[in-house]
């Protein structure tokens, strides 16, 4: 069992929905980031989380660690936001998740 | 302004063969990554290094070895290259420590060995 899951893996939505991508761990962390990964396989850093919740946009990011679960959200989808969003969480090194590949239709 | 830069884009190669990957960033940060992307999309960390520690991924085979000139280049050496080390290789660097700030990647190196 990887010890970063990632769900759904793979998330068909129309655009305008707000979307939600799951992350579980099951290790003691220090901190969680939220990555994008675009169609032509540029890597982009959206967040880092230690606590709480950030926003950026229409992008917000939570964390519960006593849960050991992360979310992000995204409102307003657009097809602009389709790309792979990737959670990576920090215990020493960098151990990551799978990937959830998010297609937004227009 | 490029942050962070790899070379070459893509790199085809014959096994047994020796390479190398480049890495610059331009951000003044103090730690740089490498990471593997398989066949099927799983990120894996190879290194972390800033000027003063190297951390080495246990799993990475010892043929792979990074190179840091200075502060802002972090190079990869393969040798001895084999079919299963076809990959995308990303370079990334941090403001500080491995992991706990934001990490910006540079655009991948395809490599392929026939």
């Amino acid at each position: 069992k990887n010890e970063v899951e990632q769900s759904p893996q793979n998330l068909t939505a129309q655009e305008g929905e707000f979307i939600t991508i799951n992350c579980s761990y099951s290790v003691g962390i220090s901190a969680l980031h939220w990555l994008q990964q675009h169609p032509g396989g540029g890597i982009v850093s959206l967040f880092m989380l230690s606590s709480g919740k950030k926003k950026h946009g229409r992008l917000i990011a939570t964390i519960n660690i006593q849960e050991k679960h992360s979310s992000l959200h995204i409102t307003a989808s657009h097809p602009r936001d389709s790309a792979v969003y990737i959670c990576a969480v920090v215990r020493g090194q960098l151990t990551f998740g799978s990937g959830t590949q998010l297609t937004v239709l227009p | 302004d490029t942050a962070v830069s790899q070379t070459p884009k893509y790199l085809v190669t014959q096994m047994g063969n020796d390479k190398s990957i480049k890495c610059e960033q331009n951000l003044g940060h103090d730690t740089m990554y490498w990471y593997k992307q398989d066949s099927k999309k799983f990120l894996k960390i190879m290194f972390s290094y800033n000027n003063k520690e190297l951390i080495i991924n246990e799993t990475v085979p010892n043929r792979f070895s990074p190179k840091s000139p200075d502060k802002a280049h972090l190079n990869l050496h393969i040798n001895s290259l084999e079919l299963g080390d076809s990959a995308v290789y990303f370079c990334a660097s941090s403001q500080a420590g491995t992991g706990i700030s934001v990490q910006f990647f540079g655009p991948g190196t395809r490599l392929t060995v026939l």
